[in-house]
């Protein structure tokens, strides 16, 4: 059972323009909310996160937007590079020891230049 | 990547061989995680350490063992390998001390291809 669902697949986005990708949860015990930007051959690295009691975070040109009734958050990329290709995972941690990440699919983002 | 490494980075290996993983820490963090990634799946948790000697089972566990001896070192085995074992894997490692929220951190990964 996917518990992250996240959406689109894939995405072009204009140089300057900007990115959205979204995510909804299931489990309302999820406490937190980190976003991971991945380049090929590379591992997943940290790119910004959230907790469920705050409704926006920013960070440069990243933005986390929070929903928390809803159960829904979103990346915003403003100003889109072509340096910012990637696949983005977003993810939920639940309560409790280990912290288990649970994924979305990924979002493979093309700036175009 | 936050002090991890992986070993070995790529590898072929037939139907049937035992195939052992490697992730290496230098972060002295106490959690210590095995994912693998395939296509429109994401990451899926395989096994994850809370300590040394203390294991606990993922997600997508069957088929595969691990074993942690020393706080730095965590390895993952696939006693025979198949082909639907073929992945990318990916270790990580988190903190989760007071003032943390268990941020994790990945390594570079293993490429792994099962023929």
């Amino acid at each position: 059972q996917q518990q992250v669902k996240q959406s689109p697949q894939s995405l072009i986005v204009q140089k300057g323009g900007i990115s959205i990708i979204n995510c909804a949860y299931e489990n309302t015990a999820f406490d937190y909310f980190p976003w991971y930007q991945q380049f090929p051959g590379k591992g997943p690295a940290l790119l910004i996160a959230i907790r469920p009691d705050v409704s926006e975070k920013k960070e440069g040109r990243f933005t986390i937007s929070f929903n928390k009734s809803a159960k829904q958050f979103s990346l915003h990329i403003m100003d889109s590079q072509p340096g910012d290709s990637a696949t983005y995972f977003c993810a939920a941690y639940p309560p409790g020891s280990a912290r288990q990440l649970t994924f979305g699919s990924g979002t493979q983002l093309t700036v175009l230049p | 990547d936050a002090g991890i490494t992986q070993s070995p980075r790529h590898k072929v290996t037939e139907t049937g061989t035992p195939v052992t993983l490697r992730c290496h820490q230098t972060e002295n963090h106490r959690y210590m995680y095995w994912y693998r990634q395939d296509p429109g799946h994401g990451l899926r948790l395989i096994h994850y350490s809370y300590g040394v000697k203390d294991t606990d089972k993922g997600e997508v566990s069957d088929g595969y063992s691990v074993s942690r001896s020393k706080t730095e070192d965590f390895l993952l085995t696939l006693e025979s390998a198949t082909s639907s074992q073929t992945s990318v894997y990916f270790c990580a490692i988190s903190a989760l001390t007071s003032g943390t929220l268990g941020e994790q951190y990945f390594g570079p990964g293993t490429r792994l291809t099962v023929t």
